[in-house]
């Protein structure tokens, strides 16, 4: 069985600060995807990152940061220099792999509701 | 990048009746593609995996003569809730996995399904 938790179910910053939102996972596989969504107040999924078990490597897109640490099992979520674009509901996800290859179903944590106060 | 909708994007149906809800990819084949549903401020949980040509394969708990699934083409799966109730009202979304790149999943835009 797999798991994910948020353990942070609301953030709330002021503009400019950094923000982590934590995620851990549980999975007894040992090829799995791992995956960040955003969903704003329109309720539509936008996709941020996908990682693979074997890829380890932190990874930085502009102001958005990922740390893979297979070791405690997590995937943090970092964002600098917060802007109140970025409010929105911020889910992490889990996936084994299927047997053909690729992802299969995605198991969500809770979510983290982030809120970017001007 | 890859699109996938959803139709219709908001409906309203009294108790008792059945909604069929579309899910295509637009510019990718999809030999799978997912069923999530999502209550309101929590988190999606898959229902169903949808195989063209082959039956779906159902989470646990998830009733399958309640929500029928259909993936007749590689571009189109359907879902159908059957005889609605108020418990069911919730925001259905689907997913589909591009045969050629299966590690992505595309998310469609979602349909909110209230039951009067």
């Amino acid at each position: 069985a797999q798991k994910v938790t948020q353990a942070q179910t609301e953030i709330s910053v002021v503009e400019k600060e950094d923000v982590t939102l934590d995620c851990v996972y549980e999975t007894r596989d040992t090829t799995y995807y791992l995956f960040w969504y955003k969903q704003p107040p329109s309720g539509e999924l936008v996709f941020l990152i996908r990682r693979n078990s074997f890829d380890e490597q932190n990874e930085i897109s502009g102001r958005y940061s990922w740390n893979f640490q297979k070791s405690t099992s997590s995937f943090n979520f970092t964002i600098t220099a917060s802007q109140v674009v970025d409010s929105a509901v911020y889910f992490c996800a889990l996936s084994e792999a299927y047997p053909g290859g690729g992802a299969d179903g995605l198991t969500f944590g809770k979510g983290t509701h982030l809120i970017i106060q001007p | 990048g890859a699109v996938v909708s959803q139709h219709p994007s908001r409906v309203i149906c009294k108790s008792g009746t059945s909604v069929k809800i579309e899910c295509r990819s637009l510019d990718f084949q999809a030999t799978t593609m997912f069923w999530y549903r999502q209550f309101p401020k929590q988190s999606l949980m898959l229902m169903a995996t949808s195989n063209e040509g082959s039956k779906a394969t159902y989470e646990q708990g998830v009733e399958k003569d309640k929500f029928l699934i259909n993936h007749a083409s590689l571009t189109l799966s359907t879902l159908t809730v059957t005889s609605a109730h108020p418990e069911d009202s919730s925001f259905y979304i689907c997913s589909a996995r591009n045969s050629r790149s299966a590690d992505t999943q595309y998310f469609g835009p979602g349909t909110r399904l209230t039951v009067l």
